[in-house]
């Protein structure tokens, strides 16, 4: 079946570092691919999305390319802010499972300090 | 507003008690996914509605959980009997279907369920 991993977390780093949050995946066929971010209190919001191999997803400063020879999917910020601080959730969708479920990774905690 | 809506906000209630939670999908959304986030199990796809198709029931974990839409817009998440391992946040998502392909999903809030 379809599963996603993702670096453990907590993460965290100082105002304005790099970012990079590891993501792959196992899946049959050619799944979609998604970041969702969880600010505090709040519910899950789409980052980013991609749906082909090659393709690279982009919102808000974040990056994530659909690397299908690797399958991976990681998620990159050149420079983080604090209110960048949020769970981050790497997720799929299979074309192949009924109804395009999402199959979703860990999280992984992001605390990005002044 | 015109995101997914949920209610309550937050529900306490008793073990064995029975639990209704709502969803109000985003105008339009003919897709509506109901998924459980836990300690321990992370985020878990519990049941999927498209349109008037029968319902994939395939991610529910017992036969306490039961779903139901009604014409096609607002659906009804029941647990009966609640167990303590049953507290969660039990959020809802939808989306739209184009082209035979499911668009991104929208999540509401969610309900954060708490057994005593």
């Amino acid at each position: 079946g379809n599963s996603v991993t993702q670096m453990e977390g907590p993460v965290t780093l100082s105002e304005e570092a790099f970012l990079t949050i590891n993501c792959t995946y196992t899946a049959t066929g050619y799944p979609s691919l998604f970041w969702y971010v969880q600010y505090p209190g709040e519910g899950l919001q789409l980052l980013l999305k991609a749906t082909k191999a090659d393709d690279k997803g982009s919102n808000k400063g974040f990056e994530a390319t659909y690397r299908k020879e690797t399958t991976s999917f990681h998620l990159e910020k050149g420079s983080v802010q604090v209110s960048d601080s949020a769970v981050y959730f790497c997720a799929l969708s299979g074309r192949e499972t009924s109804g395009s479920r999402l199959t979703f990774g860990e999280g992984t905690q992001l605390t990005v300090n002044p | 507003g015109a995101g997914v809506s949920q209610s309550p906000s937050n529900k306490v209630t008793e073990k064995g008690k029975d639990v209704e939670l709502r969803c109000d999908p985003i105008s339009g959304h003919t897709a509506l996914y109901w998924y459980r986030q836990s300690l321990g199990q992370g985020l878990e796809f519990l049941i999927y509605f498209q349109g008037n198709s029968a319902p994939d029931k395939s991610g529910l974990p017992s036969d306490r959980f039961s779903a139901e839409r009604t014409g096609g817009s607002v659906s009804t998440l029941t647990i009966q009997r609640t167990q303590q391992e049953d507290s969660a946040v039990y959020l809802c998502a939808s989306s739209l279907r184009q082209g035979g392909s499911n668009q991104p999903q929208h999540f509401g809030d969610g309900t954060r369920l708490s057994i005593l």
